[in-house]
């Protein structure tokens, strides 16, 4: 099992620009989230997924759009990159409510200039 | 308005001395909390649990305690390893919310030194 997965590992992009990353897993968890870690300010909900064709906003939402046409795979957009949005991106997905089985991919660094 | 919090940025200790990571919390409806333990350049890794019906969670070398009437949970590493120097998360969830979303604290770097 590879588990969560995100493409690309790193990007920069221009302020206007538009992008998407795709989280991928393969252990047929319902539950998946996308969150930002910025220096102190630890990792913070941006959007989440209690299953597939469901999406709902996290803490720090606006600016981004997602969807989970598949089951496996949760999608964040940027459809206009501002500098703010300059972090590491962190999927994580589990088998339901229960966080103790929320498992993180590797994380996603996005430069915008 | 941060729910939960860690005020230490950073923490230093000694390798086979103990280490004490410290976490605060707000919201009375958390029910569930979580340490997550991250290296650089990968993604957050769980390390232990604790409900809120416990006050006292241990796993190996790793005990967490709850007291909920302080809203304040700590971690403690004995006896602490080189291995062990990475960023730690709190975490905490409320199971009432059905959605498994966890509300992060802001990190603690240790570093444990030969």
């Amino acid at each position: 099992n590879a588990g969560v997965t995100q493409t690309p590992k790193f990007r920069v992009l221009k302020t206007g620009q538009s992008m998407t990353l795709l989280c991928a897993q393969d252990m047929n968890h319902e539950y998946m989230y996308w969150y930002r870690q910025d220096p102190g300010m630890g990792l913070r909900l941006i959007h989440y997924s209690v299953g597939e064709g469901t999406t709902a906003k996290g803490e720090v939402p606006d600016g981004y759009n997602v969807s989970r046409l598949k089951k496996q795979n949760f999608l964040l957009g940027l459809e206009s990159a501002a500098p703010s949005q300059t972090s590491v991106y962190f999927c994580a997905s589990s088998l339901g409510v229960w966080v103790d089985t929320q498992y993180f991919g590797p994380g996603t660094r996005l430069t915008v200039l | 308005d941060q729910q939960v919090k860690q005020n230490s940025p950073s923490l230093s200790v000694q390798e086979g001395r103990i280490s004490i990571l410290n976490c605060d919390y707000t919201n009375s409806m958390f029910d569930y909390f979580l340490w997550y333990k991250k290296y650089p350049a990968e993604g957050p890794t769980f390390l232990i649990s604790i409900s809120s019906i416990k006050d006292k969670n241990e796993d190996g070398r790793f005990t967490v305690f709850l007291n909920k009437s302080a809203k304040h949970l700590s971690l403690h590493i004995v006896p602490s390893q080189p291995g062990d120097s990475a960023v730690y998360f709190c975490a905490a969830s409320s199971y009432s919310s059905n959605t498994g979303k966890l509300i992060f604290g802001q990190g603690t770097t240790l570093q444990v030194k030969p």
